[in-house]
């Protein structure tokens, strides 16, 4: 069965200062990866995903992934920080073969310092 | 994109009562929708893979008789939290799924128990 951890419950860096959210996985075959994003209260939106190819993944409001078979792992990283990106991550790791089920991490919650 | 919704976004009932929740997937067909559970600061786990016209599929440790799920249409699941208790208070969110990697998530639906 896969599994997914993010090794760290709470991060907090300064507004501008650069990021990176570790995810570690660990599945069978190929894994489809996502790195989701959460507000308080609110559903997941997806930030970005890996099915194939460059191992390097651009998402939405300035985010991207690398995926790194030989370490398992699929870290969400942002050059600089806002304010907004304050909220929980969730990394997940997608099994096909069961109906596209997800199977997520403990997720990571960030806070930003003004 | 595509959009899911649910209904209601929050909801308060008394113990022993029961609650529906409703997921619809707004502008596309969702063959497979998935209904997971949220506790306060904890990651989302899955209860039910709920297809279309059939049976749900219910995680282990997830009671069916409790968690009625019906997806009678390819654009509505609904989920019947039945004799409710104060610890079935949760954050119960639903995904329709697209096609591979198109899992779409609905905004959530926080219940509360007294």
């Amino acid at each position: 069965a896969q599994s997914v951890t993010q090794p760290d419950i709470h991060i907090t860096v300064s507004e501008g200062a650069s990021l990176e959210l570790r995810c570690n996985y660990s599945y069978g075959a190929t894994p489809y990866l996502f790195w989701y994003v959460q507000s308080p209260g609110q559903g997941l939106q997806l930030l970005l995903k890996y099915f194939s190819g460059d191992t390097l993944v651009q998402g939405i409001k300035g985010f991207e992934a690398e995926f790194k078979r030989s370490q398992s792992s699929f870290n969400l990283r942002k050059p600089s920080v806002h304010w907004s990106d304050a909220a929980e991550y969730f990394c997940a790791v997608g099994d096909y073969n069961a109906g596209n089920m997800l199977t997520f991490g403990g997720g990571t919650r960030l806070m930003v310092k003004p | 994109g595509a959009v899911v919704s649910q209904h209601p976004s929050r909801v308060i009932c008394k113990s022993g009562t029961s609650v529906k929740i409703e997921c619809r997937s707004l502008d596309f067909q969702a063959t497979t929708m998935f209904w997971y559970r949220q506790f306060p600061k904890q990651s989302l786990m899955l209860m039910a893979t709920s297809n279309e016209g059939s049976k749900a599929t219910y995680e282990q440790g997830v009671e069916k008789d409790k968690f009625l799920i019906n997806h009678a249409s390819l654009t509505l699941s609904t989920l019947t939290v039945t004799s409710a208790h104060p610890e079935d208070s949760s954050f119960y969110i639903c995904s329709g799924v697209l096609g591979i990697g198109k899992q779409y998530f609905g905004p959530g639906t926080r219940l509360t128990v007294t």
